[in-house]
């Protein structure tokens, strides 16, 4: 069974900090996803990991992908009130073992990050 | 297209009696979802189908809980016999098994309360 692991699940910070959320899983898989959650909305949808060695960043986010450690990474950098939010990682079976009948995604529990003025 | 719908966006009712929920997904994805979030944790993976199959329920899919994607469009999902312990946002997505395209979108869920 697929299980996700984010750490930590809280986080208040200052803004102009930096720092980093952390995402383990526990089998093999070829998608990782990055989502976040305002209080009350749905998912969106941030980055998709699909390699080892994967790295995208979006603004003062940045995501990378290390396949072998099944570890995850979310890294914010001089960080803003905006980015104030719940973040998921979410982890798909791999598409090798499943061939395309196993499809749903396992999530982490979140991370409720607080960015204060 | 819109992206996702879901409706209704919030639901009250009375502990016993059924509910149905519907999702309209992105009109070219093939691939829909049901996930349930309770407060607190990360959404749950319920079912999904492909076109109008069925292919995969979630142990915590419990008999109680019914979905169906009559014409590969929309789906709705049904509970019955609600319990206070159903109360959640559930939550659809919807994706496409071309080549290359990987995400998934999410709708804004229905929020479901059982007193």
């Amino acid at each position: 069974e697929l299980k996700v692991e984010q750490n930590p699940l809280f986080l208040s910070m200052q803004e102009g900090k930096n720092y980093t959320i952390y995402c383990n899983y526990s089998t093999t898989s070829d998608r990782l996803y990055w989502y976040r959650q305002d209080p009350g909305k749905s998912l969106e949808s941030l980055f998709v990991l699909l390699s080892n060695g994967a790295v995208k960043q979006e603004g003062r986010l940045m995501a990378s992908l290390d396949t072998k450690a099944r570890l995850s990474t979310l890294h914010i950098t001089a960080a803003v009130h905006d980015l104030s939010a719940t973040y998921f990682c979410a982890v798909a079976p791999f598409m090798g073992w499943s061939g395309g009948g196993a499809d749903g995604l396992t999530f982490g529990k979140g991370t409720h990050l607080i960015i204060q003025p | 297209d819109t992206g996702v719908s879901q409706n209704p966006r919030h639901k009250i009712t009375k502990r016993g009696q059924n509910v149905t929920f519907r999702c309209d997904p992105i009109s070219e994805h093939n691939r829909l979802y049901w996930y349930r979030q309770t407060l607190g944790q990360g959404p749950e993976f319920l079912t999904y189908f492909q076109n109008e199959a069925q292919l995969e329920k979630s142990r915590l899919l419990s008999d109680r809980f019914s979905a169906e994607r009559p014409k590969g469009s929309f789906s709705t999902l049904e509970i019955q016999r609600t319990e206070q312990g159903d109360s959640a946002m559930y939550l659809c997505a919807s994706s496409t098994t071309s080549p290359g395209v990987y995400g998934y979108t999410f709708g804004s869920g229905t929020r479901l309360t059982v007193v």
